[in-house]
């Protein structure tokens, strides 16, 4: 029952660095979303795809960029690293209603 | 103001209580409405829709008041288990962008 994956969990950059974080769903789910969640904050969608090959702006989409090569990964890419990006990354697959998310664990990244 | 807002808590309950958590949103327009669930430090998992008439599985009762612009989450019998943030999510429009995430309340419930 892997449902939705993260790679890698926890990560520490330093400012300017590039990282990315991988995603991957099994349920052969149309959209993928990435979200950033902070400290007394509701989770701010970044970037979201409604399907192999397309991607959209989210809330919060500065700094990020994403792609959707196959239908079951989304990767989301930090270029130049900075301590504001600083967070919890959580990935979200859905069919149909965009109310049924399934989201992977999380990726704790730290931007020094 | 926020669109969706949600009091942090913490609620300390003992075991065996009822607690209800309520949530505000500002946008009238706003369509469909859910309680999410999300453990320390893990990932978030739908707990309920909320319907128009109020729905109810198990412990849990959800309520929408679409006048004052609140939704509702009752717990009734409280389990250990049940200590969690709960985040309120609302809809509004159509799209991916459409979902809103309140910051979520706190519960603790205690032996």
């Amino acid at each position: 029952n892997a449902g939705v994956t993260q790679t890698p969990k926890f990560r520490v950059l330093k400012t300017g660095q590039s990282m990315t974080l991988l995603c991957a769903q099994d349920m052969n789910h149309e959209y993928m979303y990435w979200y950033r969640q902070d400290p007394g904050m509701g989770l701010r969608l970044i970037h979201y795809s409604v399907g192999e090959g397309t991607t959209a702006k989210g809330e919060v989409p500065d700094g990020y960029n994403v792609s959707r090569l196959k239908k079951q990964n989304f990767l989301l890419g930090l270029e130049s690293a900075a301590p504001s990006q600083t967070s919890v990354y959580f990935c979200a697959s859905s069919n149909l209603s965009p109310g049924e998310l399934f989201f992977g664990e999380g990726s704790r990244l730290t931007v020094l | 103001r926020k669109e969706v807002e949600q009091d942090p808590g913490p609620f300390n309950v003992p075991e065996g209580a009822t607690v209800a958590f309520n949530c505000t949103y500002s946008n009238s327009a706003s369509q469909s409405f859910f309680w999410y669930r999300q453990d320390c430090r893990k990932e978030p998992k739908l707990l309920m829709s909320v319907y128009s008439s109020g729905n109810e599985d198990g412990r849990f009762t959800a309520q929408l008041n679409r006048a004052s612009q609140y939704i509702s989450l009752l717990i009734r019998d409280s389990k250990l288990s049940d200590s969690a943030t709960y985040l309120c999510v609302v809809q509004t429009g159509t799209g991916r962008r459409a979902l809103t995430f309140g910051s979520g309340t706190r519960l603790q419930v205690q032996p």
